[in-house]
């Protein structure tokens, strides 16, 4: 299983507010090191969508936004719309096993 | 724009070895660490080896260590994974990613690697 924990899968109806939670350990978000999160569209290769806790890269909207709280991370999609039906994967580094992943989260948009 | 384009998957047998590249354009490659990551069919993301820019510096996480080596080819923009002794378990698509330590802000396609006898 994965280091990080993220609930299997959310739904939302178009223009609700989801939140994905990504649950760690004092060896990873709780140690202080960044969580970073990608969205993967059907059928696609992952994106970045959030780095560092809280930055958007360019292009993607303010409707995305990430959050840390000792160790555990949410990802947060306001306004939800149909084409962020996808996979969210968080992402952030273990003392030991290096750069790691959750399991991902299937978001279903009703 | 940054541009990965990963090559070199294919169905090999248990226990032989195959090599993936990845064509990198857009940005100055020799300034940036590169990491190899893959998907197994249906499940998440896994990242494998990360190399240093200049490739001075490399590290592979448990799964991989010993049977997959990273290196790259700075003269020809290229990243490149030999993988030895596969098995099924390594059953993939396998990405090459623009590694921006810690996190990745590109990726390629991704290459299907399939492990099967």
């Amino acid at each position: 299983q994965s280091v990080l924990t993220q609930p299997p899968s959310v739904s939302g109806a178009p223009g609700q507010r989801v939140t994905i939670s990504c649950t760690g350990s004092s060896s990873d978000i709780g140690a202080g090191y960044y969580v970073h999160w990608y969205q993967q569209l059907p059928g696609t290769a992952p994106k970045l969508l959030i780095y560092a806790n809280t930055y958007r890269p360019s292009g993607v909207p303010d409707r995305f936004s990430g959050s840390t709280s000792g160790t555990s991370a949410s990802l947060a999609i306001t306004g939800l719309q149909a084409e962020d039906e996808a996979d969210y994967y968080c992402q952030s580094y273990d003392n030991s096993l290096g750069r790691v992943f959750g399991g991902g989260t299937k978001l279903t948009v009703l | 724009q940054v541009q990965l384009v990963e090559s070199g998957g294919g169905l090999v047998k248990p226990g032989g070895s195959l090599r993936l590249s990845c064509a990198a354009s857009g940005f100055t490659f020799s300034d940036y660490y590169m990491s190899w990551v893959r998907q197994a069919p249906g499940k998440g993301l896994e990242w494998l080896s990360y190399i240093s820019g200049s490739g001075d510096s490399i590290s592979s996480g448990d799964s991989v260590r010993g049977r997959f080596t990273i290196s790259r080819d700075n003269a020809k923009n290229s990243l490149y994974l030999q993988m030895n002794s596969l098995r099924a378990e390594d059953t993939a698509v396998y990405y090459c990613t623009r590694d921006s330590i810690p996190y990745f802000d590109s990726w390629g396609q991704g290459t299907l690697v399939t492990v099967s006898s």
